[in-house]
């Protein structure tokens, strides 16, 4: 069965300074894709960057990247020059492309973010 | 700009009491998901819709029920609530394809006494 493990519960950074996320996963499948989602204290589920596991070029989005490494299933997210609105839940989730609908969430990481 | 829209926002309900989760987007999206958010865990599916008048089970569905009578709306049921279904409910939505990105409402807290 398909697993997403995030081994950081918390996560403290300075601010303009640059933290990285870990997540783990693990699949049999090779058609997947990898999600980082940023849950504020509004609750609201925003979604960060997405990887799609047959692309081997690492995904970014403005101060957001991912180190994606296929072969050791690890997916960690990096954020750069942190501002105080990073401050969240982060959480990373794991989909398949085909067979049983498969969408799942790691435990999640809370990142603080130091003035 | 609407989104995914969960009503109510907060419930307090007794055990043994029914109630509707009601959700709607206005993307005209396919795929609609539920899903309950418990402290030190992720988010866990409970049922899922890949279009309008289709349902599906997912990771715990038992004591839920849900229908997708018109592709905007997806309504999640509890018959008779107990504790252990004490949650944050978060409903989302994606254009098409289980690998798509979600869009997440604000979620719902329901308490059981």
């Amino acid at each position: 069965a398909q697993t997403v493990t995030q081994s950081q519960p918390e996560m403290s950074v300075q601010e303009a300074e640059t933290v990285t996320l870990s997540c783990t996963y693990d699949t049999s499948e090779s058609d997947y894709y990898l999600f980082w989602y940023k849950q504020p204290p509004s609750r609201q589920m925003i979604l960060v960057i997405r990887q799609e596991a047959y692309k081997q070029q690492n995904a970014t989005e403005n101060r957001f990247s991912v180190n994606f490494q296929k072969a050791a299933k690890s997916f960690s997210l990096k954020i750069s020059d942190s501002q105080l609105g990073d401050a969240a839940m982060y959480f990373c989730a794991y989909s398949q492309r085909s067979g049983t609908y498969k969408y799942i969430f790691g435990t999640g990481t809370r990142l603080k973010v130091l003035a | 700009n609407a989104g995914v829209t969960q009503t109510p926002k907060f419930r307090v309900l007794k055990t043994g009491q029914s109630m509707t989760l009601l959700c709607a987007q206005d993307m005209n999206h396919e795929y609609m998901y539920w899903y309950r958010q418990d402290p030190g865990m992720g988010l866990r599916l409970i049922h899922y819709s890949v279009g309008e008048g289709t349902t599906a089970k997912g990771e715990v569905p038992d004591g839920y029920n849900v229908s997708r009578l018109k592709k905007q709306n997806f309504l999640l049921g509890l018959e008779s609530a107990a504790p252990s279904q004490t949650s944050v409910y978060f409903c989302a939505s994606s254009y098409r394809g289980i690998y798509q990105p979600q869009h997440f409402g604000d979620g719902t807290r329901l308490s059981i006494l």
